[in-house]
């Protein structure tokens, strides 16, 4: 069975560029959430969608965006970019959502580097 | 606020031998505590879930116990081996209503020599 695979691996922008990233979870899985993770911070919940819908979001200014597909992959936008953007975002599936213990599959993430 | 707050930062443990770490949340209501394993340019990789009902569960050489009274918990490596060498990342998660929120703590970094 396929893991969780995010596109691309590594990526640099610059200032105040726009940036899409791209998450497809294991088939059958439904729910996907997105993380930033940084040295000073470590990881971060930033949202979270389930058969489409956001069902949770972090504390994250507006300019970080998501979406999910009927076919559950999703993508995170983030515009205006800027130099604290840069991090390692990861995407991460999993059976169900909210209330149950289903494990999180998490991919290898995304390198975002901003210069 | 809610946080969780791992330790020690980092470790430095000879192959073989053993090691604990310790995780210690505030959040509230409490959902699920788990672990998980990152290597180094790699996604984490669950290693256990535990319930507030629960006080130990293994998976393989790895074993976590949860006091739910005192909001502790830790993670024991049996017999470490060099591909034990890693970040180790609890997570509590927060349960509100249909949804949870997943809190992490900042991990600790263990490093497994010979």
């Amino acid at each position: 069975k396929a893991g969780v695979t995010q596109t691309p691996r590594y990526l640099i922008k610059t200032r105040g560029q726009q940036v899409t990233l791209s998450c497809s979870p294991i088939s059958g899985h439904r729910s996907v959430s997105w993380y930033q993770q940084t040295p000073g911070q470590g990881l971060q919940f930033l949202f979270e969608y389930f058969s489409e819908t956001q069902r949770n979001k972090g504390n994250f200014p507006g300019r970080f965006s998501g979406r999910q597909f009927s076919n559950s992959r999703s993508e995170m936008n983030v515009s205006t970019l800027e130099l604290g953007d840069s991090a390692l975002y990861l995407c991460a599936s999993s059976l169900g959502s909210g209330t149950d213990n289903s494990p999180l599959h998490f991919g290898n993430g995304t390198r975002l580097t901003v210069t | 606020k809610n946080q969780v707050e791992q330790s020690p930062q980092s470790l430095i443990i000879l192959e073989g031998k053993n090691c604990t770490l310790q995780c210690n949340y505030t959040v509230s209501p409490f959902s699920n505590l788990r672990w998980y394993k990152q290597d180094t340019g790699r996604g984490p990789v669950s290693l256990t879930i535990m319930t507030f009902s629960e006080n130990t569960k293994s998976n393989g050489r790895y074993t976590a116990t949860l006091d739910a009274d005192t909001k502790q918990s830790s993670l024991h490596i049996t017999a470490s081996q060099l591909s034990d060498s890693a970040s180790y990342i609890c997570v509590v998660s927060l349960h509100t209503g249909t949804a949870s929120k997943l809190t992490f703590g900042t991990g600790t970094r263990l490093q497994v020599t010979l």
